[in-house]
């Protein structure tokens, strides 16, 4: 399967502990998204990489939440303090350097539930 | 990124074409208009995407208004796989933006049987 994986799928933790996700993009592209999804809402944007440098943050990415892209290929997300706010579906994206209109290419996603 | 307005949900019959409507009286004429879905369980998935002239691919034809303030995803015959959440979303030309897509709430296609 050459498209975009994460892992793990699904995640339950307590409150407070940290957890970290990973996404690893499809070969090639040097673009990678990550969205948070909560139930009956459309993904919401959270950071964004070209490369191995975290271009662009959203509002929603509060400090207790760190992303990470070494050497531009796989990528991590870290959620530090769990609060049960954060359960929601997190999501990774990918797209290439060529073609027009940004087209993205999503993952399977990893499901946090934080008791 | 402008914005975009569906019906909360739609129903069509299996085999059926369904047509999936989105208003964005708002778009500048950089914006491409982009259509994702998202199946039960699992991550967005790309759909078809245009500027101002209609466009067909293998899962779908987008027909796009020739004021561009609207367009609608046109799946010819609908299966029950095709039941997800589409998404309508404008994004702007490549060129002059950092990438991230900003989804609504979609709309949600049921297809009966």
């Amino acid at each position: 399967d050459t498209g975009v994986s994460q892992d793990p799928r699904h995640k339950i933790t307590k409150r407070g502990q940290n957890v970290t996700f990973r996404c690893d993009p499809i070969s090639e592209h040097n673009r990678l998204y990550w969205y948070r999804q909560t139930l009956g809402q459309g993904p919401e944007f959270l950071t964004y990489f070209q490369n191995e440098a975290q271009l662009e943050k959203s509002r929603l990415l509060s400090d207790r939440f760190s992303a990470e892209r070494p050497k531009g290929s796989f990528s991590t997300l870290e959620i530090q303090r769990t609060e049960q706010g954060d359960s929601a579906m997190y999501l990774c994206a990918s797209s290439p350097p060529w073609g027009v209109a940004d087209t993205q290419y999503f993952g399977p996603g990893t499901r946090l539930t934080v008791l | 990124d402008a914005k975009t307005t569906q019906p909360n949900s739609m129903e069509s019959n299996e085999e059926e074409p369904v047509h999936l409507p989105c208003n964005h009286s708002t778009i500048s004429g950089t914006d491409y208009i982009h259509w994702y879905r998202q199946l039960p369980s699992q991550g967005p998935e790309y759909v078809i995407h245009g500027l101002t002239s209609n466009v067909n691919n293998r899962m779908a034809s987008l027909a796009i208004a020739e004021d561009r303030k609207s367009s609608t995803l046109i799946l010819h015959r609908a299966t029950l796989r095709d039941a997800a959440v589409y998404y309508c979303i404008l994004r702007d030309d490549y060129g002059g933006s950092q990438g991230n897509l900003i989804f609504g709430k979609g709309t949600k296609l049921s297809v009966k049987p």
